[in-house]
């Protein structure tokens, strides 16, 4: 079964950092580029960074450039994000995404909660 | 930067109903990226559309989308009781973008 489990959400002050982990099965994992996307409570979906399949290129949205940072392991089958600097606008569920076939993302993970709360 | 903008915000119909759902990008978009979503409280979306008018696997006929340019439609041809949810337009360029959203409940 295609599958991707995000994991690492939690509660953390202003400032502070996480790391979340996305953890791929099914299918070859190192031929896909790989999304954060995030949705705050109550709001639509935003697009958050992507890697390329070989992790050469990470590209980010300007609300979190520099502040969060993308990677994968091809080995271990996982995509990372960083997230440093963390603010309150930052809380959302972070779901773990492929780009399949024209880029359209094609498996999602079920997400896991951020929340930014002193 | 392109926008992309969903109307309506709500759409309120009736099981075996049809749904139009529309999505207009500020500027013209490469139709091949140009992806729909559906999503039910609580859960993550699922790929409906890609390449504008593409079912992707498992998706029922009477979902179908349509458009180019600026202009992209997503149709439910007769509504089922599962098919209310919000649905999302999504384009890929430099940087992935989603619309903002329609909500289709009940009437």
């Amino acid at each position: 079964e295609v599958q991707l489990v995000e994991s690492g959400g939690g509660l953390v002050q202003p400032g502070g950092s996480l790391r979340l982990s996305c953890a791929a099965s099914g299918f070859s994992f190192s031929s896909y580029w790989l999304h954060w996307v995030r949705q705050a409570p109550g709001k639509g979906l935003v697009w958050v960074s992507r890697v390329s399949h070989d992790g050469s290129t990470p590209t980010y949205a300007d609300s979190v450039k520099g502040r969060f940072t993308i990677s994968r392991d091809n080995a271990k089958n996982t995509v990372y994000l960083q997230m440093n600097s963390l603010r309150a606008e930052d809380t959302a569920v972070y779901y773990c995404t492929r780009g399949g076939f024209q880029h359209a993302m094609d498996v999602w993970g079920q997400g896991t909660t951020v929340t930014v709360s002193s | 930067e392109s926008v992309l903008t969903q109307s309506p915000g709500t759409l309120s119909l009736s099981p075996g109903d049809r749904a139009t759902l529309s999505c207009r990008a500020s500027q013209t978009v490469n139709s091949n990226f140009l992806a729909w979503y559906q999503q039910k409280p609580g859960q993550a979306p699922r790929l409906l559309i890609y390449g504008a008018s593409s079912r992707a696997t498992v998706i029922p006929d009477r979902f179908s989308g349509s458009g180019s340019g600026t202009d992209f439609t997503l149709t439910i041809s007769r509504l089922e009781p599962e098919d209310f949810a919000v649905y999302y337009c999504q384009h890929y360029g430099t940087s992935p973008l989603f619309g903002q959203g329609t909500k289709l409940e009940i009437k």
